[in-house]
């Protein structure tokens, strides 16, 4: 059984730091590029970041790049989110998430139970 | 960027009825597009991919249609479980994976 467990949410004030992790299980962890989506409250879903099988490529959505850090450790099968000088704006519920196959493009076929970061003073 | 804008926003739809939800993308992303039902308090699951295709596990009652920049997903007797948000997603030009704003499913 595929399962993706996300931890490390929490209150954090302006200007801080925090840093999500995602545990993979049931699935060749190595083998599959991940994704960090986002969802503020009452709102819909953001792309956030991606990181390919091995980590050697990152990408980043404009509204977290030079912020926001995507990592991996294949031998622990997780996930990173390093979050960085956050605002307001950056609450929200994290997910990871995989994609379908181990094409980096497909969309995503398993979520995680989310990680709520809530950026508050 | 391409931006993906779906309607209606909400839709009220009687249990047993069908429900018929739009997507268009700002260009064509081909057969690109996936959709997600997302219920409260719970992650989104993938029900479409490649526009038409089902993924695992979803029932037969939901089918998705077009290509190109205009998609449908058509839910034809709607069940209580049903009564969710469902996202369309374009995957064809990335960075950036992009949602549409979503449609509520709601019962009438």
């Amino acid at each position: 059984e595929v399962q993706l467990l996300e931890s490390g949410g929490g209150l954090v004030q302006p200007g801080g730091s925090l840093r999500l992790s995602c545990s993979v299980s049931g699935v060749p962890f190595s083998s599959y590029a991940m994704h960090w989506v986002r969802q503020a409250p009452g709102k819909g879903l953001e792309w956030v970041s991606t990181i390919s099988d091995s980590g050697g490529s990152t990408y980043y959505a404009d509204s977290v790049r030079g912020r926001f850090t995507i990592s991996r450790d294949n031998s622990k099968n997780t996930l990173y989110l390093q979050m960085n000088t956050l605002r307001a704006a950056d609450t929200a519920v994290y997910y990871c998430a995989k994609p379908r196959t181990t094409v980096i493009t497909n969309p995503f076929d398993y979520w995680g139970q989310g990680a709520l970061v809530t950026v508050s003073s | 960027e391409i931006v993906m804008t779906q309607s209606p926003a909400t839709l009220s739809v009687s249990p047993g009825e069908r429900a018929t939800l739009s997507c268009r993308a700002s260009q064509s992303v081909s057969s690109n597009l996936a959709w997600y039902q997302q219920t409260p308090g719970q992650a989104p699951r993938l029900l479409m991919y490649g526009a038409s295709t089902r993924a695992t596990g979803i029932p037969a009652r939901f089918s998705g249609s077009g290509s190109g920049i205009d998609f449908t997903l058509t839910i034809s007797s709607l069940q209580s479980e049903d009564f969710a948000v469902y996202y369309c997603q374009q995957y064809r030009n990335w960075p950036p994976w992009t949602f549409g704003q979503g449609t509520k499913v709601e019962i009438k």
